[in-house]
């Protein structure tokens, strides 16, 4: 079952901050965030395993709720290099070993 | 640094053709997936393999098949190509579940697949 991700575009300015989200109806054994710029191979930024986990560093960082059907991806202080199309990918079973993707946020930060 | 590479980046395949798409990876990584990516839909799963001459169907595999003969190489195979399947084809590898925690998918750059 394909993740729910909100919102689908966001436009920002240098310096301004994002939040992306990626819900699931069913808990999820993990979540993925990949980052897309144009014309490139999508680009693995972090795993989340644990139910409340939060990962990641100051400028970049994400959430997985306490019931594992929501995560959130975080970027703070937006750089232009941040541009891109962002995809969370879920895996529903321990051992599934595949990943559903959502529909993808595409994300446009202007000077 | 680490590697998946798709064989073309381009292609361009008439109604009917069979099509093979290759993708090699350099990372002894037992995961193999083969998803299309078209805008607004993300990316679908057609098919994987978790391990030579295994494979499993994805969400979309009507109209394709896969094989893996070598751990290191995983092609799709348009069996007869049509209009639908016009596409950005997109392989990816990744160790198995027991061993990343902090390892995702690696990607190729795709092949952008016009059937004509």
């Amino acid at each position: 079952q394909q993740p729910v991700q909100s919102p689908q575009a966001v436009i920002l300015r240098e310096g301004e901050d994002a939040v992306i989200n990626c819900s699931s109806s069913k808990a999820l054994y993990s979540v993925h965030w990949y980052r897309q710029k144009h014309g490139e191979a999508p680009v693995f930024l972090m795993i989340l395993l644990k139910g409340g986990e939060q990962k990641g560093h100051e400028k970049i960082s994400a959430s997985f709720n306490e019931k594992k059907q929501q995560s959130s991806l975080y970027l703070t202080a937006s750089q232009l290099s941040y541009s891109g199309t962002y995809f969370c990918g879920t895996e529903t079973n321990f051992g599934n070993e595949k990943l559903t993707f959502g529909t993808g946020t595409r994300l446009t930060i202007i000077p | 640094d680490v590697k998946v590479t798709q064989s073309s980046r381009y292609l361009v395949k008439r109604t009917g053709e069979k099509v093979f798409l290759e993708c090699v990876q350099d990372m002894d990584h037992e995961n193999m997936f083969w998803y299309r990516q078209d805008p607004g839909l993300g990316l679908r799963l057609i098919y994987f393999s978790y391990d030579v001459k295994m494979k499993e169907k994805g969400d979309i595999p009507e109209g394709y098949s896969v094989s893996r003969e070598k751990k290191e190489r995983f092609s799709l195979i348009l069996e007869s190509a049509s209009t639908n399947q016009t596409s950005m084809y997109l392989c990816a590898s990744s160790l198995c579940f027991r061993y990343r925690d902090n390892y995702g998918y690696t990607f190729g750059s795709g092949t952008r697949l016009t059937v004509v």
